[in-house]
């Protein structure tokens, strides 16, 4: 079973530029997460879908960070304009919207702003 | 509010040793679910195990183990026979339902396990 896809591994932008990061999730799943994960600290959710529909977005800073699913199936996450405190791992993960059943991770976005 | 305590931020074993990290968290719910997770530094997270709360029997997956005290609120996880594969932070994490009957996830700050030869 093919795992859930991130792109890209890496990015450096400068503060105040705009990136994007683009999430498939594995096939079937209808749950899918996006994750913060600053260096040293654990996941903070950022947005939560189940299917094409936002069911948590309250820790999302939405005055700069958006993200779709648009058909219920791939992702995209964007920041604009990214500042410093951006700079951390972005990880995506799905799931299937069982209660019992754990959430599959991708190999995640090492963002950098300078 | 619920949270997940991780109070060893890092550890180290000796290879074929065996080792435990702590995990406390605090619900006031009856029924929930309970995760161990590796990340490597590939990054990629990696589900060790999981323990339902219904469950009395401590759940195993070949050399990893938890200890669930479900009183105490406690979810300890054991690695018996430790490989120098197993260095990686650990994370647990802690699933409840929310105010929109979702699944959501409660994660602890993480362990970072280090085996030495």
């Amino acid at each position: 079973e093919a795992g859930v896809a991130q792109s890209p591994r890496y990015k450096i932008i400068e503060k105040r530029q705009s990136v994007a990061f683009w999430c498939n999730p594995i096939s079937g799943h209808a749950t899918l997460y996006w994750y913060q994960q600053i260096l040293g600290q654990g996941p903070k959710l950022l947005i939560q879908f189940q299917n094409n529909g936002v069911v948590d977005d309250s820790q999302l800073p939405k005055d700069r960070f958006s993200a779709e699913r648009l058909k219920g199936v791939d992702s995209t996450l964007k920041i604009q304009p990214a500042k410093l405190e951006d700079s951390a791992v972005y990880l995506c993960a799905s799931s299937l919207p069982v209660r019992n059943t754990e959430a599959f991770f991708g190999q995640g976005t090492r963002l950098t702003v300078v | 509010a619920q949270t997940v305590t991780q109070s060893q931020p890092e550890m180290s074993v000796q290879e074929a040793e065996t080792v435990t990290l702590s995990c406390t968290y605090d619900t006031s719910e009856s029924n929930y679910y309970l995760f161990w997770y590796k990340q490597p530094p590939s990054r990629q997270m990696i589900l060790v195990i999981r323990q339902e709360a219904y469950k009395q029997q401590n759940a195993t997956e070949n050399r990893f183990s938890v200890n669930f005290q479900k009183a105490a609120k406690s979810f300890s996880l054991k690695i018996s026979d430790s490989q120098l594969g197993d260095t990686a932070m650990y994370f647990c994490a802690f699933m409840t339902l929310n105010a929109g009957n979702n699944r959501k996830l409660i994660w602890g700050l993480g362990t970072s396990l280090a085996v030495n030869p």
